[in-house]
């Protein structure tokens, strides 16, 4: 069974640090894994998408990274906002059984202040 | 280009009593995902609908949940009788066919979710 966690659980970092969440999964057996942003009261918004086959993908001031082999991902944000402060998630997308099934980590709640 | 949809957005009932939410898709996805997700976790998938046939129950408590899809459009997530532990946000998705064989597998697109207190 597909377990996925994330580290740290809460973050609260001043405007303009650089940071980095970490994402892990058990099985490395994935197709792909995807970064979810969520806000309070709202669904969540996919960031980045990573297939199996990428070590990396970039949008803007994020940067996710994939190391299938060790069952991690990293995401990175540079110069972080107070506009950047919600909960962020990995998902992983298995590779072998049932389609479009994400099994998501329990997130980091980051916070940025001014 | 419209989003999903969901209603209510918030539901407070008492334990033992039942309750129905309401999702519309974005139009012209053919896959509906229903999720809960607890305070503090993740969320984790109840059940998958591809058109109106169920693809995935697995953790779908059948017990006391229920969903239907008709006409594979619509979907209403049901729970009959509510415990206390199905407190949670319950978030709909929907996305074009995913492919079973590899391919392009298409990006699920998030509805704001209901939030429900069972007291």
């Amino acid at each position: 069974k597909q377990e996925v966690t994330q580290i740290p659980a809460a973050l609260s970092v001043p405007e303009g640090e650089n940071l980095v969440l970490n994402c892990s999964f058990t099985d490395s057996a994935i197709y792909n894994l995807q970064w979810f942003r969520q806000d309070p009261g709202k669904g969540l918004t996919s960031l980045l998408l990573i297939q199996s086959s990428q070590r990396e993908q970039t949008s803007g001031r994020l940067n996710a990274s994939l190391d299938k082999s060790s069952g991690r991902s990293t995401l990175y944000i540079a110069a972080s906002q107070p506009g950047d402060s919600a909960t962020y998630l990995c998902a992983v997308r298995p590779g072998r059984t049932s389609y479009g099934k994400l099994t998501f980590g329990q997130g980091t709640i980051l916070t940025v202040h001014p | 280009e419209a989003g999903v949809a969901q209603s209510p957005r918030y539901k407070i009932i008492e334990k033992r009593q039942s309750v129905a939410f309401w999702c519309n898709p974005i139009s012209g996805h053919a896959t509906l995902y229903w999720y809960q997700q607890i305070l503090g976790q993740g969320p984790k998938l109840l059940i998958q609908f591809q058109n109106n046939g169920v693809v995935d129950d697995s953790q779908l408590p059948k017990d006391r949940f229920s969903a239907e899809r008709l006409k594979g459009v619509d979907s209403t997530l049901k729970i009959q009788p509510a415990k206390l532990e199905d407190s949670a946000v319950y978030l709909c998705a929907s996305s074009l066919a995913p492919t079973r064989h590899g391919g392009e597998v298409y990006e699920q697109y998030f509805g704001p979710g209901t939030r429900l207190t069972v007291t």
